[in-house]
């Protein structure tokens, strides 16, 4: 069954420094997505993507997110300059009709 | 904005018995109303959805009830097994394509 991959699966990063996730959505989906999961809270929007721009974002997703689908095949989301509070699950999904979420990239600012 | 309610938090039954968690929306523009099982270190995954022009869905032991009117949407697992431990979120969305607002889960603990 295709699967939509998030790597890394786990990332520390210093307070201030800037960070990459990285996806590879299933090939034909159209839709692309991040939510992200702080620890024991429910699942939160940030983004989503279609048609290479910004369909929708939430008021969470400000100046310091980007998302970027660089080469056809991976979607990137970027956020410049960490906080401790940005620690947390961020998935990316894909969607064709249904959504397919990934496993997920556990970000730890310290 | 839609806010979805997810009631209970921590769900514990038996090997065997039944189910039941039960979601509110807010929203009455909402159409489309997905389940997701989540298990450690995983994704969602999609277990079932209901259409707003549904009130009802069944697939083995899983079912989904939807009063549109009441704004009120449940989660029905049947002969529980140890496999059908984890959290469950429901879900709100205005079609499948759109960004999904999520419960806060419940944490079900299928016991020997």
């Amino acid at each position: 069954e295709p699967e939509v991959t998030q790597t890394p699966s786990h990332q520390v990063t210093q307070m201030g420094q800037e960070v990459i996730l990285r996806c590879v959505p299933i090939s034909n989906h159209l839709y692309f997505y991040w939510y992200r999961q702080i620890l024991g809270q429910k699942v939160e929007f940030l983004v989503s993507f279609y048609n290479n721009e910004i369909s929708e974002k939430s008021e969470i997703f400000d100046d310091q997110f980007s998302v970027e689908r660089p080469d056809g095949s991976n979607f990137t989301l970027k956020i410049r300059s960490t906080k401790l509070e940005d620690s947390a699950m961020y998935f990316c999904a894909s969607s064709e009709n249904g959504y397919t979420f990934g496993s997920g990239t556990r970000l730890t600012v310290v | 904005g839609e806010n979805v309610e997810q009631h209970p938090s921590t769900l514990s039954v038996q090997e065997g018995d039944s189910a039941v968690i039960k979601c509110t929306y807010s929203d009455s523009a909402s159409n489309y109303f997905p389940w997701y099982k989540q298990e450690l270190g995983k994704g969602p995954q999609l277990i079932i959805d209901i259409r707003s022009n549904v009130g009802e869905k069944k697939d083995q032991r899983i079912a989904v009830t939807l009063n549109k009117t009441a704004k009120h949407f449940s989660l029905h697992i049947t002969e529980t097994q140890p496999e059908d431990s984890a959290v469950y979120f429901c879900a709100a969305s205005m079609r499948r394509d759109d960004k999904i607002i999520f419960g806060k889960g419940t944490r079900l603990h299928i016991l020997p």
